[in-house]
């Protein structure tokens, strides 16, 4: 079946420091890869995505590309800020019968002091 | 922008008493989702549905009853809680075509 494995938090970093949240997945066939990430009190957003392998996904300063030769899609942003303090999600969808389903990873909870 | 609804945001109910967690979308979209999020944060599906009258139970056994006889609405019921349904829980939908999961901003339950 499919899975999401994330890096183990909590993430505490200095605002300006460099970001890496690692991701990596199993899955049948040519999955969908998602960053989600979630403010204190609300839902999850979703941050960026990238469909096939080789894509790059952006947004708000962060990255993420599909590589398919190592199953990853670890997410890096180069100047974090206080306000990205959240936690963010890897997450997964593929066709099948788990067309239009997520399966995610357990969370990174990222903490940026001034 | 994606609009998805959530109510109440925070319920604080007796163990035994029956309860409804309300969704609604207005983007038209077919499929939708009920996640329960605990509190290591690990999110589980526990319902979701695609399209009227179509519902299906998630990977995790739940208690829950959902209903669709609206594109719009996918409440969840809970006949009884108990203090194990303690939680946050997660509407989501998506237009099936994009594969994004849009989010509402959760419900709070607090069974005592």
């Amino acid at each position: 079946g499919n899975s999401v494995t994330q890096m183990e938090g909590p993430v505490t970093l200095s605002e300006e420091a460099f970001l890496t949240i690692n991701c990596t997945y199993t899955a049948t066939g040519y999955p969908s890869l998602f960053w989600y990430v979630q403010y204190p009190g609300e839902g999850l957003q979703l941050l960026l995505k990238a469909t096939k392998a080789d894509d790059k996904g952006s947004n708000k300063g962060f990255e993420a590309t599909y590589r398919k030769e190592t199953t990853s899609f670890h997410l890096e942003k180069g100047s974090v800020q206080v306000s990205d303090s959240a936690v963010y999600f890897c997450a997964l969808s593929s066709g099948g019968t788990s067309y239009g389903k997520l399966t995610f990873g357990q969370g990174t909870i990222l903490t940026v002091h001034p | 922008e994606a609009d998805i609804y959530q109510t109440p945001r925070y319920l604080v109910i007796g163990t035994g008493k029956k309860i409804t967690l309300e969704c609604s979308q207005t983007m038209g979209h077919d499929k939708m989702y009920w996640y329960q999020q605990d509190p290591g944060m690990e999110l589980h599906l526990i319902h979701y549905s695609y399209g009227v009258n179509s519902t299906e139970k998630g990977d995790l056994s739940s208690e829950s009853t959902v209903s669709r006889i609206r594109t719009e609405h996918f409440p969840l019921t809970l006949e009884s809680a108990r203090p194990s349904h303690t939680s946050q829980y997660l509407c989501a939908s998506s237009d099936g075509i994009q594969e994004t999961q849009y989010f509402g901003p959760g419900t709070r339950l607090l069974v005592l």
